[in-house]
Formats: structure tokens, sequence, C-alpha cells
């Protein structure tokens, strides 16, 4: 079993709808919880983070946690042509040596104009 | 500007050559990792440091060495011990846990 899993897609989705991303992980002792954008060769960048179980909402992104689950979800509303991109999900976990972040393969998302 | 910066952009590695990839940051961040990404995947994590003259095995880190001699830098050697490297490597950077990862631009490694 992957450590963090997630849908690799392609989630195809029409401009001005809902698109709903998930992820499940393995380790029940992971604290916090990632969610990333990467654009085709390009770095990732941070989205929204939870440490909590329940939502967060941050302008048009709703993430979910529930942690007796093992599983976060990225809502994105109002979805725009310019949100075709990768999410990646990232669970983090302490080891020994300091801040384990483990990500998904990632889901590739697609908004149809 | 505060930053992470990779070099080289674009690295191009021969049959049994080792060849080492920069990571330097000026964020004052403790921890430094190291991730693999091929095409169409997630990052895998290759080596990651908390402190200086410290560093841990990621889940890949066979084929690759790393060191932590300064806070600012953490160099990774893709050995030729490696046999499959060509694939797209990001650096990135955390002042703690719990915080978001700052990565760099990244290096594309390929195999002539």
């Amino acid at each position: 079993q992957k450590e963090v899993e997630q849908n690799s897609g392609p989630l195809s989705v029409p401009e001005g709808a809902i698109a709903s991303l998930n992820c499940t992980y393995s380790d029940r002792g992971s604290q916090s919880f990632f969610w990333y954008r990467q654009y085709s060769g390009k770095s990732p960048e941070l989205i929204m983070f939870i440490y909590s179980n329940g939502d967060k909402e941050d302008g048009r992104f709703t993430a979910q946690l529930n942690k007796a689950s093992q599983y976060v979800s990225l809502l994105i509303r109002d979805s725009q042509p310019s949100d075709s991109a990768t999410y990646l999900c990232a669970v983090e976990s302490r080891r020994t040596g300091g801040f384990k972040t483990i990500f998904g393969a990632g889901t590739r998302l697609f908004v149809k104009a | 500007d505060g930053g992470i910066t990779q070099s080289p952009k674009y690295l191009f590695r021969k049959e049994g050559q080792n060849v080492t990839l920069s990571c330097e940051q000026n964020l004052n961040h403790d921890a430094m990792y190291w991730y693999r990404q091929d095409p169409g995947q997630g990052l895998r994590l290759i080596y990651y440091s908390q402190i200086v003259n410290d560093f841990q095995k990621g889940d890949i880190a066979e084929g690759y060495s790393v060191s932590r001699e300064k806070k600012e830098s953490f160099p990774l050697t893709v050995t030729s011990a490696q046999k499959n490297p060509t694939a797209f490597y990001l650096c990135a950077s955390r002042p703690t846990g719990n915080e978001k990862l700052f990565f760099g631009s990244g290096t594309q490694l390929s195999v002539l």
C-alpha cells in the first residue's frame, strides 16, 4: 500500500463547476496535510494546508480532513481553465531526524472552457 | 530576495559518471529536502536533513548521496550506481515542521 494515494485522473470538469480531489494516507500518526498545485515543468505551489478534522476554506478552495478515515480532500468551486494543473496531496509525519513529507502521485485536472 | 536556488537548470550525465546538483537557500530554514519526479508522477523523497551535519534517507536513497556541511547548502550527488537517473529533481526547505515546503525551480537531469 502506498503511503499517500490519489486518483491519477485525468479529472475533467466544465468551467464554473466544482472539482473534487481526493487523497488517502496510511500513517495514522500523520499530523499535517497539504495540497500543492503544479503546472507542467514547474515547481509545486501551496494551495491549502489543514491540521485538524473538518473543513477549511480559503476563497474558492476548501480542504476537508477526516483523520479517522485517513482521508483528505480538496474542493475547487467555480473552476477556471487556469486551474488546469496537477494537484499533489502531501502528508507530513514526524520521524527520527525530522519531519518527513510524502507526496501522492497527483491528480491531473482539466477545466474545459 | 530570499529563496531557494537550484543549479544547473539542465544537466546531462554520461554513463558511469557522478554528477552533483546544487541547492542553496537564504531563507534561514533548518530543514532541507530532495525529491525526484518522473514524468506524470508525484514527488518521491530521496534525502532530508533537519540540521547541519545530519541527514536521513528517504524512500529512494539508493544511488544518491548528500551532505549538509552548511545550513544554506544541501547538494545532491547522483552516483553511477543510480541506473535510471533521468528525472526532474526538486530541492525544498522549510523553517520547522508543520509548515509548507518552499521549492526551488528544479533541475532536469538526462542521460547522454
